[in-house]
């Protein structure tokens, strides 16, 4: 696509529901990272996956997040047994080429996903 | 203490003021620097990389410290539109892939 699409824009959850949100990077992107921002705050890395191969997820805040990249394009992060705290619009980003390469660093942004857990 | 340190003001400035940022960063890792725009409840978008020799673009202007771990932007005669986050951003090698790692942002209002 011509850019980076995420889904739901929009997601007001009970805190202890399960969500999932999707990212659908630039076609024939090899890098996709996900970020959260929370209210006030800079985007903070969540993890990073090169293809399919996820090769950093130090940045989940606990074991109640998972994200997966099946088949090295569509990304999805869930959240299960939502807390307040995750409370942030989720950001994910593609850039099309991957390690040291020049422009690995040039990332597109999606509009974000904004949670909401009540 | 965070990697990326910003004021996070905001910074109030009539139209027309040159208005200066300053950010410092901690890991000497770090190989590359960006500022991004944060526009109110959109996406970053990257405005533009900083060079230790220092870069301009039109009315904004960077520079990077090395030495000091420090970067700037400088941003000369406000206009309305330039109301938004300006987000510092270093880039470092991190297992394999190129890591973004941002401050958390400058407000900039300007004012009529």
């Amino acid at each position: 696509g011509a850019g980076v699409s995420q889904s739901p824009r929009y997601k007001v959850a009970k805190r202890g529901q399960d969500v999932a949100l999707r990212c659908d990077p630039i076609s024939g992107h090899v890098s996709l990272f996900w970020y959260q921002q929370a209210l006030g705050q800079g985007p903070e890395f969540l993890t990073y996956f090169q293809n399919e191969a996820q090769l950093d997820k130090s940045g989940l805040p606990s074991d109640r997040f998972f994200a997966e990249r099946p088949e090295g394009s569509v990304s999805t992060l869930k959240i299960q047994r939502t807390q307040q705290e995750d409370s942030a619009v989720y950001l994910c980003a593609s850039s099309l080429v991957a390690g040291a390469a020049r422009g690995a660093n040039v990332l597109t942004f999606g509009a974000g996903s904004r949670l909401t857990v009540l | 203490r965070k990697e990326v340190e910003q004021d996070p003001g905001p910074f109030n400035v009539p139209e027309g003021a040159t208005v200066a940022f300053n950010c410092t960063y901690s890991n000497s890792a770090s190989q590359s620097f960006f500022w991004y725009r944060q526009d109110c409840r959109k996406e970053p978008k990257l405005l533009m990389s900083v060079y230790s020799s220092g870069n301009e673009d039109g009315r904004f202007t960077a520079q990077l410290n090395r030495a000091s771990q420090y970067i700037s932007l400088l941003i000369r005669d406000s206009k309305l539109s330039d109301s938004a986050t300006y987000l510092c951003v270093v880039n470092r090698m991190n297992t394999g892939f190129q890591k973004l790692v941002f401050g958390t942002g400058t407000r900039l209002l300007v004012s009529p």
